[in-house]
């Protein structure tokens, strides 16, 4: 079964810096099937990035996603205030796990 | 618009039993794969469960296998998750949440908090 790890748990930075944040499949994985969601406290989690690079439906661009095989990366270009959340990686396959999330914080 | 709304959930003693409802509208709920997806308290997102269009497949986590059972109304544009044998560990906001292949979790319900106490 894959295994999804996010890295780093926790990011500080300030508003207009870039976010990059990591996430590594314990073996190759198709790309086509790996998302990321972000979650802000006492919400539901929104769908970002699908097929590993591809925008969600009205999501900026300056969020972008890349990687294959084993590593991938959601990239957020210069922070906005709202963007301060925890990020999830997620990917289909034999089953359906998340990582254990990266959580952006103001610093 | 989109909604899934979740219901259900509450306080349960452990070994007890729940049923999860999540009512769908907005879309053609019968042409979706859905899934339920759980959050316990200050942790991360772990998927339950997920059934096909016609309910023809089902598959679960681990965790959860032989306990829940997941089940859909396309007449009535509802998912059901039933939870049996219910554990601590199971506490947790349940979300159902539609799934396509290449896009994976799309929309979701904000959530039905269960808590497994004595």
């Amino acid at each position: 079964e894959i295994v999804l790890t996010q890295s780093p748990g926790t990011l500080s930075l300030s508003p207009g810096e870039r976010a990059t944040l990591s996430c590594r499949a314990s073996q190759s994985v198709t790309s086509s099937y790996l998302a990321w969601y972000q979650q802000k406290p006492g919400q539901a989690p929104r769908l970002l990035i699908y097929g590993a690079s591809s925008r969600a439906t009205g999501i900026p661009d300056r969020f972008s996603g890349s990687g294959s095989g084993t590593d991938f990366t959601l990239t957020i270009s210069r922070l906005e205030p709202e963007d301060f959340a925890v990020y999830y990686c997620q990917h289909y396959g034999t089953s359906w796990p998340f990582g254990q999330g990266t959580k952006v914080e103001i610093k | 618009e989109v909604q899934l709304v979740e219901s259900g959930g509450g306080l349960v003693q452990p070994g007890g039993s729940l049923r999860l409802s999540c009512a769908a509208s907005g879309f053609t709920f019968s042409g979706y794969w859905m899934s339920w997806v759980r959050q316990a308290p200050g942790k991360g997102l772990e998927w339950v469960a997920n059934i096909k269009q016609d309910g023809s497949e089902k598959y679960f986590v681990a965790s959860v296998k032989g306990r829940f059972t997941i089940s859909r109304d396309n007449a009535k544009n509802s998912l059901y998750l039933q939870m049996n044998s219910l554990r601590a560990e199971d506490t947790a906001v349940y979300y159902c949440a539609t799934w396509e292949r290449w896009l994976q979790f799309v929309h979701w319900g904000q959530g039905t908090l269960v808590t497994v106490s004595s």
